[in-house]
């Protein structure tokens, strides 16, 4: 049962430009949703989350937007930088701790 | 203060053998999850140790079984290797169960 889908597997963008990463889930009752992001050789990290009650959360450069009619949230990284180059995973977070995890998008930023 | 580690961090086994896996938490923190991403996958919860009690469980095999010992560092076994096991294994450490995890590099393992 994936909790969390994740349906670009890639994304690529200038520099200075905006990316957005999105997210869909199936399942109505969860509790918070997270993004981690992951370089390679490295354990995913956190970046930002948002709770069930709230819209946007907003963390400097990174936001994270909570659409609960669409099931779909969505981060914008604004502006993005070459050193944001990861994979970033969409997760749902348990009140019994667990953590679920999208495949995962691979960002690109380039000069 | 010390992140989370891991050891080893490569290892390759055989079809049917065993394998332990290690992980130290960060400091402090009293809870650790394991967790198994399989090439092109998002990580898989396989359980979680609370105060050295297992406190949930993912949809795997009872030849997944774990410890935390005292000082809160971990082991995952595993027994019967099969050729899927072949993963990134990520343990995460956090101050309780429902708080931030804070991952390691990961073990990456192969089985032929």
């Amino acid at each position: 049962d994936q909790q969390v889908k994740q349906n670009s597997p890639s994304l690529s963008v200038q520099e200075g430009r905006i990316s957005i990463l999105n997210c869909d889930y199936t399942n109505s009752m969860f509790d918070y949703f997270l993004w981690y992001k992951k370089y390679p050789a490295e354990g995913p990290t956190f970046l930002i989350s948002i709770s069930s009650i709230k819209d946007k959360n907003e963390d400097g450069r990174f936001t994270v937007f909570l659409n609960k009619s669409a099931k779909h949230l969505s981060l914008h990284i604004v502006p993005s930088q070459p050193g944001d180059s990861a994979v970033y995973f969409c997760l749902r977070g348990s009140t019994l701790g667990r953590l679920y995890f999208g495949r995962g998008t691979q960002l690109t930023v380039w000069p | 203060e010390t992140g989370v580690t891991q050891s080893p961090t490569h290892l390759i086994k055989t079809r049917g053998q065993q394998v332990t896996l290690r992980c130290s938490s960060q400091s402090g923190h009293n809870t650790v999850s394991w967790y198994q991403q399989a090439l092109g996958q998002g990580p898989q919860f396989i359980f979680q140790y609370y105060r050295e009690e297992e406190n949930g469980r993912g949809n795997f095999p009872p030849r997944f079984s774990g410890l935390q010992f005292p000082n809160y560092s971990s082991e995952l076994n595993v027994n019967a290797l099969e050729l899927d096991d072949s993963a990134l294994y990520l343990c995460a450490s956090s101050l309780g169960q429902v708080e931030t995890q804070y991952f390691g590099p990961g073990t990456r393992l192969l089985v032929l």
